[in-house]
């Protein structure tokens, strides 16, 4: 099974700076099948990034993603105070299927 | 506008069997697609529990496989989920999922289903 693992847990920024998000795969079945998600406090997660780097529908430029070997990373540039939640990497291919990892907590300050 | 919606009881018995429907609008279960559950313990992360093509044809999770089925209603453009032995360990919020592009799109509201 590969693990997803991110860092960091928590990552306390403030309005208007840049948050690097990132996730590291112990095993990597396809450089593309990785995506990212957004959940706030009692909603269901948002897809944000899919095929490592491509934004979904509706997400604005300030997300980004891309990868370098077996770590893949989510940037969030001109952070806003909405930006607030839990941030998870995914990844296709494996067994099971789909993996996440643990989550960061984005706090804005 | 893709919009999932689950339901299904919220409580079950421990060693009972937790059945989840998952009705789909905006687009027809029977085009081609996966459509996928996703469970989330209290303050924990994610884990998908496994998938269901428009035939019926079905991938599961390993660390649930002898435990879970999936199934498709086309006539009534929904699909389920069955878990059978439950226990305290499967108290989660669970979310039906439209699939995308090796990624899960569009998402339910999410149902919490209590074993108790």
């Amino acid at each position: 099974e590969s693990v997803l693992t991110q860092s960091p847990d928590t990552l306390s920024l403030s309005s208007g700076d840049r948050a690097t998000l990132s996730c590291r795969a112990s095993q990597i079945f396809n450089d593309n099948f990785f995506a990212w998600y957004q959940q706030k406090p009692g909603q269901a997660p948002r897809l944000l990034i899919y095929d490592t780097s491509r934004r979904a529908a509706g997400i604005p430029d300030r997300f980004s993603g891309g990868a370098s070997e077996t770590d893949f990373t989510l940037t969030i540039s001109r952070l806003e105070p909405e930006d607030s939640a839990v941030y998870y990497c995914q990844q296709y291919g494996g067994s099971p299927l789909y993996t996440f990892g643990q989550g960061t907590k984005l706090e804005i300050k | 506008q893709v919009q999932l919606q689950e339901s299904g009881p919220g409580l079950v018995k421990p060693s009972g069997t937790l059945s989840l429907t998952c009705a789909v609008s905006g687009v027809s279960i029977s085009n081609s697609d996966w459509f996928s559950w996703v469970r989330q313990a209290p303050a924990k992360g994610l884990e998908w529990i496994g998938e269901i093509w428009h035939t019926g044809s079905t991938n599961y999770n390993p660390s649930l496989k002898s435990r879970v089925t999936i199934s498709i209603d086309k006539s009534k453009n929904q699909f389920s989920l069955e878990l059978k032995s439950v226990t305290a360990a499967d108290t989660a919020v669970y979310y039906c999922v439209k699939n995308g592009w090796y990624s899960l799109d569009f998402w339910g509201r999410g149902t919490l289903a209590t074993a108790s």
